[in-house]
């Protein structure tokens, strides 16, 4: 079974700083996809960044990025420039090609303080 | 479209009633899931539909609960004799296929007295 980790319960960060939030999976398939959802107090999930396991380059959506390792089986998220509406929940998914099946982190909070 | 909805947004029933939650997807989409999320939890699949057809449970989902997208549209999830620790969130979602973005509902808010 696919497994997902965020060990980070809660992070802060001050405004227009960087934050680093990780997350950990564990499969022993080859081909899957990688996502982070962000979901703002009593507000719907919404995605952030996504990551095809085959693609080595690491994706980028404006001031979002990730740091995809996979041989360590790694995939972090790197918010620059934070701002006051990134304070939300931060959930790591994982998907194997094909399968449908969301796997979920149990998520970190983070407060962007101004 | 302006996205997946679902209904209600919330609701509070009393042990022992049965509940049904509605989920109306982005209508291109053919694929829709159900998920159960608890307070401090990430979501936790419960089972997925591709068009009408029921592929993949949870074992999460206990004979008490039950799911039906009867035309490869809205979906219904059903609870039957619910229980306090059935009390969650129950998010809907709805993809174009397996590996892509799933696009999820704001979510129905169960409460168990």
């Amino acid at each position: 079974a696919q497994t997902v980790t965020q060990s980070q319960p809660e992070m802060s960060v001050q405004e227009a700083e960087t934050v680093t939030l990780s997350c950990t999976y564990d499969t022993s398939e080859n081909n899957y996809y990688l996502f982070w959802y962000k979901q703002p107090p009593s507000r719907q999930m919404i995605l952030v960044i996504r990551q095809e396991a085959y693609k080595q380059q690491n994706a980028t959506e404006n001031r979002f990025s990730v740091n995809f390792q996979k041989a360590a089986k790694s995939f972090s998220l790197k918010i620059s420039d934070s701002q006051l509406g990134d304070t939300a929940m931060y959930f790591c998914a994982f998907v194997q090609y094909n399968f449908n099946k969301f796997y979920f982190g149990s998520g970190t909070k983070l407060n962007v303080k101004p | 479209d302006t996205g997946v909805s679902q209904n209600p947004r919330h609701k509070i029933t009393k042990r022992g009633q049965n509940v049904t939650f509605r989920c109306d997807p982005i209508s291109e989409h053919n694929r829709l899931y159900w998920y159960r999320q608890t307070l401090g939890q990430g979501p936790e699949f419960l089972t997925y539909f591709q068009n009408e057809a029921q592929l993949e449970k949870s074992r999460l989902l206990s004979d008490r609960f039950s799911a039906e997208r009867p035309k490869g549209s809205f979906s219904t999830l059903e609870i039957q004799r619910t229980e306090q620790g059935d009390s969650a969130m129950y998010l809907c979602a709805s993809s174009l296929d397996g590996n892509n973005e799933q696009f999820f509902g704001p979510g129905t808010r169960l409460t168990v007295l």
